[in-house]
């Protein structure tokens, strides 16, 4: 199936550890995000790569760091883990091309620090 | 000052009826770009519509259609023949500018559906 996904879909740890959540798409897009639904469901972008290459870094706190190791995956490592980053975290991916504007999102990873 | 504003936190709707899900937003770019996403209490976020700035005519996509404004900066999202598995939250988003490529999202409205 082509698609947007994200492992792993829940993510229950301890506070100041260190975790990664992965994404990948298939769809053969260009761009990748990632955002970040807080507990009042309000979402933020946080990072978008392009090819590779980073575009927006959102002031997210430098504990935040993507890596895209090929334009078909960017993974976001999350160290010293705080209780106020548990939220769902969703990957999106767009196709670059001219007029194509839609941001495909994946399932999401439900990020709960303790 | 908000860029995306979703006055309506629930909205409750019969089978069958129409809604509108109310979206203004703030811009001072031309070239910007309008989206609705729907998230079932499953959690994922589904495209369902899109709206360009410069398009003379208003989006649609089945039983979805974009009421697009653009002197009032609202982009209402219609929803017809509402059917339970309608019931969600619904996010306005705006991509604002030609160079820029984060999505700002309003706040959400839930929709029930009831039979």
């Amino acid at each position: 199936d082509t698609a947007v996904s994200q492992t792993p879909k829940y993510l229950v740890t301890q506070m100041g550890n260190d975790k990664s959540i992965k994404c990948e798409q298939n769809l053969g897009h260009d761009t990748m995000y990632w955002y970040k639904q807080d507990s009042k469901k309000f979402l933020k972008i946080m990072f978008s790569y392009n090819n590779k290459e980073l575009i927006i870094n959102e002031t997210v706190p430098n504990r935040f760091s993507p890596k895209s190791p090929d334009k078909a995956h960017l993974n976001l490592h999350i160290n010293s883990l705080e209780l106020g980053d548990s939220a769902v975290y969703f990957c999106a991916s767009r196709d670059g091309a001219e007029g194509q504007e839609t941001q495909y999102f994946g399932p999401g990873t439900r990020l709960l620090v303790l | 000052a908000q860029k995306i504003t979703q006055t309506q936190p629930g909205m409750f709707v019969q089978e069958k009826e129409a809604v509108t899900l109310d979206c203004t937003y703030d811009t001072s770019d031309q070239s910007y770009g309008l989206f609705w996403y729907k998230q079932p209490s499953s959690g994922e976020m589904i495209f369902l519509i899109y709206q360009g700035s410069y398009d003379e005519q208003n989006a649609t996509e089945g039983r979805y259609s974009l009421n697009f404004q653009k002197a009032r900066k609202s982009a209402n999202l219609v929803i017809s023949a509402s059917q339970l598995g309608d019931s969600a939250m619904y996010f306005c988003a705006m991509r604002e500018g030609y160079n820029t490529d984060k999505l700002i999202f309003g706040t959400g409205t839930r929709l029930q559906v009831f039979p």
